[in-house]
């Protein structure tokens, strides 16, 4: 079965500093990984997706992770926070059909 | 193109009721799937519908239960509330290309349902 943590509840950056949100996996088998992002009262928004086509995934708004096997890591970077940034974010694992959620972690950016 | 829609947004119930939720997903997207969300426990997967059939399901007592119907809108039914029901209720669609690759899953605004 696969299982995703997300180290960080919460993390407090400054505007235009970097951004680093970290998530570890487990699974048995190759992966299915993806980055969600929730701004208040409102629906959950798709970042990125790691299809094993590229280590390296470019998402949505600035925002990249990096897919690390022997770390079994996929943390969520980018490299200068908005204040728009600020929101939850969720490391989820799983097929399309049953996503399996990290319990999120709170950015928040101080101007 | 419309996105997920779901119905209604706020909803305020009494214990021991049942509540209906209704989610009209992305057009042409087959898999429907239903996510309750709540502080405590976080996002935690109910179950999947695909062709008016269920697919997946979750660890949810069977007081949760849902169907889909051939346009592919889905209800979720809740019977016999209890206050720890009291959560957000999300519905995500996604196309389902039968090959294994995952496609990106649409997730709707949520029904809020708190349970007195």
């Amino acid at each position: 079965a696969q299982s995703v943590t997300q180290l960080d509840s919460h993390v407090s950056v400054s505007e235009g500093t970097p951004v680093l949100l970290r998530c570890n996996y487990s699974s048995s088998y190759s992966p299915s990984l993806f980055w969600y992002v929730q701004h208040p009262n409102k629906g959950l928004q798709l970042l990125l997706k790691y299809t094993s086509a590229a280590t390296l995934v470019k998402g949505i708004n600035g925002f990249e992770a990096e897919f690390k096997k022997s770390e079994t890591s996929f943390h969520l970077t980018k490299p200068s926070a908005h204040m728009s940034d600020a929101a939850e974010y969720f490391c989820v694992g799983g097929s399309q059909g049953n996503l399996i959620f990290g319990k999120g972690t709170k950015l928040s950016v101080k101007p | 193109k419309a996105g997920v829609t779901q119905t209604p947004r706020y909803l305020i119930k009494t214990r021991g009721q049942q509540v209906t939720l209704s989610c009209s997903p992305i057009s042409g997207h087959r898999s429907v799937s239903w996510y309750q969300q709540t502080p405590g426990q976080g996002l935690q997967f109910l179950f999947e519908y695909f062709s008016e059939t269920q697919r997946n399901k979750g660890n949810f007592p069977g007081r949760f239960s849902g169907r889909q119907f051939s346009n592919s809108r889905s209800e979720m039914n809740v019977s016999t509330l209890e206050l720890g029901d009291s959560a957000l209720y999300l519905c995500a669609s996604s196309l389902d290309p039968g090959t294994g690759v995952n496609t990106e899953a649409f997730f709707g605004q949520g029904t809020r349902l708190t349970v007195v």
